[in-house]
């Protein structure tokens, strides 16, 4: 079974302008969620995505949004860029059958995207 | 609120030795925990995971952990350590409320293996 892609690995942008990258998580798979790595900040929760909606975000602000597909792809844009978003995101996916459940579905993480802001 | 803290931000140690690395958690609800590894420019990869199932779990690679709650830790270790094991390590909550997938992770311990 294919495992987590992401795309594009490396972007470079400059600041102001907009980046969307994607995400196809692993077939069956129908949460998918966004967390971003930095060395100052560590990993970070951005949002999840179950059903084509949006269940759970973090404390990021509203230049940061994502959205999920029918078929599970989901796709995250950071607009007008900051130096300070320069990081590795990583999208995960697990089955997430929704609702409360007692055993917490592992999460699957991909390569990541680099994204550099100059 | 869920919490992680990883009490070692390096650990240094020798081909063949014992590996402890530590982490302490705080959740509002029955959690799951979880231990990844990134190797460089990798993305991360689960060693092994806690789910209230047995308080000793065994992972990948020859790691394993132990949930206590008591002291709300849950160390991950190997009884020898290999080169090829140098890279970091996270130590992750997730509660299991309503609330969503979300995962809580420590600041990450790096592991050197010395020769």
């Amino acid at each position: 079974k294919a495992g987590v892609t992401q795309t594009p690995r490396y972007l470079i942008k400059t600041r102001g302008q907009q980046v969307t990258l994607s995400c196809s998580p692993i077939s069956g798979h129908r949460s998918v969620s966004w967390y971003q790595q930095t060395p100052g900040q560590g990993l970070q929760f951005l949002f999840e995505y179950f059903s084509e909606t949006q269940r759970n975000k973090g404390n990021f602000p509203g230049r940061f949004s994502g959205r999920q597909f029918s078929n599970s792809r989901s796709e995250m844009n950071v607009s007008t860029l900051e130096l300070g978003d320069s990081a590795l995101y990583l999208c995960a996916s697990s089955r997430r059958l929704g609702g409360p459940t007692l055993v917490q579905e592992t999460q699957y993480f991909g390569p990541g995207t680099r994204l550099l802001v100059l | 609120a869920q919490s992680v803290t990883q009490l070692d931000s390096h650990v240094s140690v020798s081909e063949g030795t014992p590996v402890l690395l530590r982490c302490n958690y705080s959740s509002s609800y029955s959690p799951s925990l979880f231990w990844y590894v990134q190797h460089p420019n990798k993305g991360l990869q689960l060693l092994l995971k806690y789910t209230s199932a047995a308080t000793l779990v065994k992972g990948i690679n020859g790691f394993e952990a132990e949930f206590k709650k008591s002291e709300t830790s849950f160390h991950l270790t190997k009884p020898s350590a290999h080169m090829s094991d140098a890279a970091e390590y996270f130590c992750v909550v997730s509660d299991d409320s309503n609330a969503g997938n979300m995962l809580t992770f420590g600041g990450g311990t790096r592991l050197m293996v010395k020769p």
